[in-house]
């Protein structure tokens, strides 16, 4: 199994609204990471889970809460989001110092 | 902050011809990658080239690192429509958490 699952693949939530964004591996990697994309435009790194502990926090606004539930499984909890806060978001896994491997993505709209 | 500037933005070539895209960064680096992605959606890992290596073959692609000009270049060789996509060169820090991505190349082949 060669696939990053995330969940859901496209969301729509109002500014006062809280939920979650899910991601999935089984290739036993020990990096996992969310990374922001804005139409035609680079990713951009988030966070960086390594050994399910939390090494890279990019400043990002305590709005975005990541988790790492187990070796797994992947979370980006949000709450009160921004209308700018709308793009597509990446969970990616990899072993260290190797390829990464991406999810399809999480098409976020905040109304 | 991004660590790379591509170059082209964009390029527009014939099913046939070759295409060369080049990237440039700024830190030392343990390894670089080049990514390809559809339309916004995932990316797709295309090949990688760490820092003591100077060229790297796969298929149809071809990369070159050179790090004292701290610059890399892609080249696909007979292009295909199907290549259409954006591409992304991505740098690797030394400690190995941080992969952060260049501007990226919007590539058209037309048929």
């Amino acid at each position: 199994d060669t696939e990053v699952t995330q969940t859901p693949k496209h969301l729509v939530m109002g500014m006062t609204n809280k939920k979650s964004l899910k991601c999935e591996q089984h290739m036993g990697h020990r990096a996992m990471y969310w990374y922001k994309q804005k139409a035609k435009k680079p990713p951009e790194l988030m966070f960086v889970y390594s050994y399910e502990k939390l090494s890279i926090n990019e400043s990002v606004p305590s709005r975005f809460s990541p988790e790492c539930p187990n070796s797994s499984l992947l979370n980006l909890h949000l709450h009160a989001l921004q209308p700018e806060d709308s793009a597509l978001y990446l969970c990616a896994s990899s072993q260290p110092y190797e390829k990464l491997f991406f999810g399809s993505g999480t098409q976020l709209s905040v109304l | 902050s991004q660590q790379g500037e591509e170059d082209p933005q964009a390029l527009s070539i014939q099913e046939g011809e070759n295409a060369t895209m080049n990237c440039s960064y700024k830190t030392s680096i343990n390894n670089l990658q080049w990514y390809r992605q559809n339309s916004g959606r995932g990316l797709v890992h295309l090949i990688l080239i760490r820092s003591n290596e100077r060229e790297k073959h796969s298929g149809r692609l071809r990369v070159t690192l050179d790090t004292s000009k701290k610059s890399s270049s892609l080249l696909i060789t007979a292009s295909r429509a199907a290549d259409t996509a954006s591409y992304f060169c991505a740098t690797l820090e030394t400690s190995g958490s941080r992969l952060t991505f260049g501007e990226g190349t919007q590539l058209t082949v037309n048929p």
